[in-house]
């Protein structure tokens, strides 16, 4: 069966400093990869998807990157960390279904930065 | 269309009764549609889909009913039960991506009266 591990759960950093969120997927092959954030008590705003190794599309202009450097492994990287920044992140993968496309969420990190 | 930054509107239900959580998308090429719910600290969980050319989908306690006229898409729960307590999210496949991308609304807080 299909897993996604998404770590670290919380993460708390200062403003200036790096970021680096890893997200796994096991038991497919080729997934769509997708990185979201969620304000406090909002909804998802899509960041990045990525549809392969090397292939990644952004969706909000900002101070975040992303990587796919294997085919089931998707990181959100930042330099230099700002305020704005904190929120919930999830990582989710999709698959075809008999309807379409739907996507499986990691258990999200929660980071605040201070 | 996507509305990340607006506080979630609430329903609440009495327990036993039936829900109707209610979405509006804006783009008349959206071809599938989907549900999920999302418990306070967790990732959002898959409940239903549906494509387009269906108008009605039924699962077990749920059941998805979709207006292409009116561009409405509902979100219907039997017996509503404490455990249904959660934020609940309808999300569309942006046509005009060639890409699987999927777009998120603003979600609907459910809240159970016992």
């Amino acid at each position: 069966s299909q897993t996604i591990h998404q770590w670290p759960a919380t993460l708390v950093q200062p403003v200036g400093s790096p970021l680096s969120l890893e997200c796994t997927v096991e038991g497919t092959s080729n997934p769509n990869l997708y990185w979201y954030r969620q304000a406090a008590g909002r909804g998802l705003q899509l960041l990045f998807y990525s549809v392969g190794i090397g292939q990644i599309s952004s969706e909000v202009p900002q101070n975040l990157s992303a990587s796919r450097p294997q085919d089931r492994q998707f990181i959100l990287s930042s330099k230099k960390l700002l305020l704005s920044d904190s929120g919930f992140y999830l990582c989710a993968w999709s698959v075809p279904g008999p309807v379409g496309e739907k996507l499986f969420f990691g258990s999200g990190t929660q980071l605040s930065v201070l | 269309g996507e509305s990340v930054g607006l506080h979630l509107p609430t329903l609440s239900v009495q327990e036993g009764d039936n829900s109707i959580i209610n979405c509006a998308y804006s783009n008349s090429a959206s071809d599938y549609f989907i549900w999920y719910k999302q418990e306070s600290g967790k990732g959002p969980q898959f409940i239903i889909d549906i494509r387009s050319n269906m108008d009605k989908r039924q699962g077990q306690r749920v059941t998805v009913l979709l207006n292409k006229t009116v561009k409405h898409l509902s979100l219907q729960i039997a017996a509503t039960q404490p455990g249904d307590s959660a934020v609940y999210f309808c999300a569309e496949n942006d046509p005009d991506s060639s890409a699987s991308k999927i777009i998120f609304g603003s979600g609907t807080r459910l809240s159970i009266r016992p």
